[in-house]
């Protein structure tokens, strides 16, 4: 089955740098990657998502890249703001209609104001 | 649209006892999942559920642990009995079927579990 790596596991940044979380999967047959995003207390949010046809999606200051051939992709936040803290998920998802995505083990943002 | 609904949201019980967490999905969405999240094992699919059909259960840990979808508008997670390594937050969440791609997941709020 399909599995997904996500680095780094934490992540503290001052308020206004960048943050980037990277993650790897194993099934190049995966075409579907979304990112959640995990407030205390709440259930995970999409954020953001890609398909393999497209290697860029940004928006406003959040932005994911793709690499098909490397099978790795990344989440990029430009420009951070306190309300960024959270924990963000990767996951990626088998083609051919099926739904089981497989999440990654999360990243831990911590925004320094 | 209310979103996934949850209930319990806090579920505190003695081993032993059984429990069962309830979901109801957004009206419209073909697909249910149930989801346990802990801080050692991260974000585990249990099972779930196409046009309330199970289709994989792969993830369901044990006997103890059952799931069930008698309509489109409701699902329930069973455990029984239960034991203290099964305290979690649960979590249901549902999509749309979108012509073969997956789509995305919306999230109910959790079920935090403690047995104790």
């Amino acid at each position: 089955g399909e599995n997904v790596e996500q680095h780094p596991s934490t992540l503290s940044v001052q308020e206004g740098d960048s943050a980037v979380i990277k993650c790897t999967y194993s099934d190049s047959a995966s075409n579907y990657f979304p990112w959640y995003k995990q407030e205390l207390g709440k259930g995970p949010q999409l954020i953001i998502d890609i398909r393999s046809n497209v290697g860029e999606k940004k928006d406003q200051r959040i932005a994911v890249t793709l690499n098909k051939t490397a099978k790795h992709f990344s989440l990029h936040i430009t420009e951070t703001q306190p309300e960024d803290s959270a924990v963000y998920f990767c996951a990626a998802s088998l083609s051919g209609g099926y739904q089981k995505v497989t999440f990654g083990t999360g990243t831990k943002l911590q925004v320094i104001p | 649209d209310a979103g996934v609904i949850q209930s319990p949201r806090h579920e505190v019980t003695e081993m032993g006892q059984e429990v069962t967490l309830r979901c109801k999905p957004i009206s419209g969405h073909d697909y249910l999942f149930w989801y346990r999240q802990t801080m050692m094992r991260g974000l585990e699919l249990l099972i779930y559920f196409n046009n309330n059909v199970p289709i994989d259960d792969s993830g369901m840990p044990e006997d103890r642990f059952s799931a069930k979808m008698p309509n489109a508008s409701f699902s329930t997670l069973k455990i029984q009995p239960s034991e203290p390594r099964d305290s979690a937050v649960y979590f249901c969440a549902s999509s749309l079927d979108t012509a073969g791609y997956a789509d995305t997941q919306y999230f109910g709020p959790g079920t935090r579990l403690t047995v104790l």
